[in-house]
C-alpha cells in the first residue's frame, strides 16, 4: 500500500495479558516514529527509530513498553502486563527524513487499544 | 507534557465561513507544522512553516507564525462540511531528541 498500515485496528485485551502492535511504513522511510494518544488528546511521543536504531524511547511509560524494528521497515510495540491505563490509540508515522525538523511525519490510522 | 496549546479547544461554524485556529508553543523552534486529524483516523500533514517565514498558504489553508510571541494562527476559508475535524498544531524537539510535540488539539465542527 501507499501509505502506514497499521494492525489491528482495535484490540480488546484483559488486565494483565500482554499485547502485540505491527506497523508497516511507508517503503524506504527511514524515520519510525510510535505516539499514544488518549481520548481528546494530542499525540505523546514515544519512541523513535532511525532504520533499525532505537534511538529515542524516552517515552515509553514503563519498562512495560518495548518496540523493535529489527530490519529497518516493519515495527512491533509490545506492552507486556497491560494495565487499564494502557487504553488508548496508538498511532505509528514515518518519515523519508532523518531530521525529524525538515520533513512532514506520515501517520497510520492507528490501534485502538482497550484493556478491561 | 505538551509543547503547544491551541485556543479554542472546541470551534462550531456555519459552512462557508472562515475558521480560525491559534497554537502557542513554549521554547524556540525552527519549524511549526499543523495536522489535521479526522475521527477514527491517524493524522494528515497540513503545511509547514519555518522559522524565518511569517506567512504561508496552501488552497485555502493560511497559516501565520510569530516568533517572538511563540504563536501561531491556521485560518481555513471558506470552510466545507468536510472540514470537520481535530486540527493540531506540533513542534519539533531538536535538543537531545528527533521527536514532535503535539498540542492538545481544536475540535472543529462545520454545520451544513
Amino acid at each position: 500500500g501507499a501509505g502506514v498500515s497499521q494492525s489491528p485496528r482495535y484490540k480488546v485485551a484483559k488486565r494483565g495479558q500482554d499485547v502485540a502492535l505491527r506497523c508497516d511504513p511507508i517503503s524506504g522511510h527511514v524515520s519510525l516514529f510510535w505516539y499514544q494518544q488518549a481520548l481528546g488528546q494530542g499525540p505523546e511521543f514515544l519512541t523513535y527509530f532511525q532504520n533499525e536504531a532505537q534511538l529515542d524511547k524516552s517515552g515509553l511509560p514503563s519498562d512495560r513498553f518495548f518496540a523493535e524494528r529489527p530490519e529497518g521497515s516493519v515495527s512491533t510495540l509490545k506492552i507486556q502486563r497491560t494495565q487499564q491505563e494502557d487504553s488508548a490509540v496508538y498511532l505509528c508515522a514515518s518519515s523519508f527524513s532523518r531530521t525529524v525538523s525538515n520533513q512532514p511525519q506520515h501517520f497510520g490510522d492507528g490501534t485502538r487499544l482497550s484493556i478491561l | 507534557s505538551q509543547q503547544g496549546e491551541e485556543d479554542p479547544q472546541a470551534l462550531s461554524i456555519q459552512e462557508g465561513e472562515n475558521a480560525t485556529m491559534n497554537c502557542s508553543y513554549k521554547t524556540s523552534i525552527n519549524n511549526l507544522q499543523w495536522y489535521r486529524q479526522n475521527s477514527g483516523r491517524g493524522l494528515v500533514h497540513l503545511i509547514l512553516i519555518r522559522s524565518n517565514e511569517r506567512e504561508k498558504h496552501s488552497g485555502r489553508l493560511r497559516v501565520t507564525l510569530d516568533t517572538s510571541k511563540k504563536s501561531s494562527s491556521l485560518l481555513i476559508t471558506a470552510s466545507r462540511a468536510a472540514d470537520t475535524a481535530s486540527y493540531f498544531c506540533a513542534t519539533p524537539i531538536i535538543q537531545g531528541a528527533q521527536k514532535l510535540v503535539f498540542g492538545q488539539g481544536t475540535r472543529l465542527t462545520i454545520n451544513p
